[in-house]
């Protein structure tokens, strides 16, 4: 069956440490795949995407993310985070085949001072 | 450029009773989706509309329902409420096309009492 799986629920880093949120799908096809930010109360803005083509995409806010097939993984990444990144994070994959994406259950991130 | 804007933002309604929530979609896009968010976890597709047909559906029941308008609003309709339907609805838009990245709303926080 296809699903994404977010392994950490909850993450804590202090201001400036650098991040990972962990992303792992089950796909039978080739992924599309999609990170989201979804602040409290509020929907789901994009981050950034992979399609195809170079591995490593670039997003917005500074994050960037690795597609790695071998490991059927996209984890997102930040050098540095600020207060303002506290949210909840959410792994999506869909493919050409489907109008459905497929969420992971989020990751909360909670930023120290 | 308008985004995906949707109404109400918040609603309460019993038990037994039918609710409609409404959407815009972005502007140039011509696709509607609906996910259902339900409190700790991530989106759930629901459907989505593309020329005013559903043209793909989730494992939801038959008392959720759609319509889309030719100017490619969309209206998700609700029948005979359950507790369990209360939840952050939430409406994406995006060009026709599968794979296409989805944009989405601010979402319609729908209690069920």
């Amino acid at each position: 069956a296809q699903s994404v799986t977010q392994p950490d629920i909850h993450i804590t880093v202090s201001e400036g440490a650098s991040l990972e949120l962990r992303c792992n799908y089950s796909y039978g096809a080739t992924p599309y795949l999609f990170w989201y930010v979804q602040s409290p109360g509020q929907g789901l803005q994009l981050l950034l995407k992979y399609f195809s083509g170079d591995t490593l995409v670039q997003g917005i806010k500074g994050f960037e993310a690795e597609f790695k097939r071998s490991q059927s993984s996209f984890n997102l990444r930040k050098p540095s985070v600020h207060w303002s990144d506290a949210a909840e994070y959410f792994c999506a994959v869909t493919t050409s085949g489907t109008y459905k994406y497929i969420f992971g259950t989020g990751t909360r991130l909670k930023v120290l001072a | 450029d308008a985004g995906v804007t949707q109404s109400p933002t918040h609603l309460i309604k019993t038990r037994g009773q039918q609710v409609t929530l409404r959407c815009s979609p972005k502007s140039g896009h011509d696709t509607v989706s609906w996910y259902q968010q339900a409190l700790g976890q991530g989106p759930q597709f629901i459907f989505q509309y593309y020329e005013e047909e559903e043209r793909q559906r989730g494992n939801f029941p038959d008392r959720f329902s759609g319509h889309q308008f030719p100017n490619y609003s969309s209206e998700l309709n609700v029948n005979a409420l359950l507790l369990g339907d209360s939840a952050l609805y939430l409406c994406a838009s995006s060009f026709a096309g599968a794979g296409n990245t989805i944009y989405f709303g601010e979402g319609s926080w729908l209690t069920v009492v």
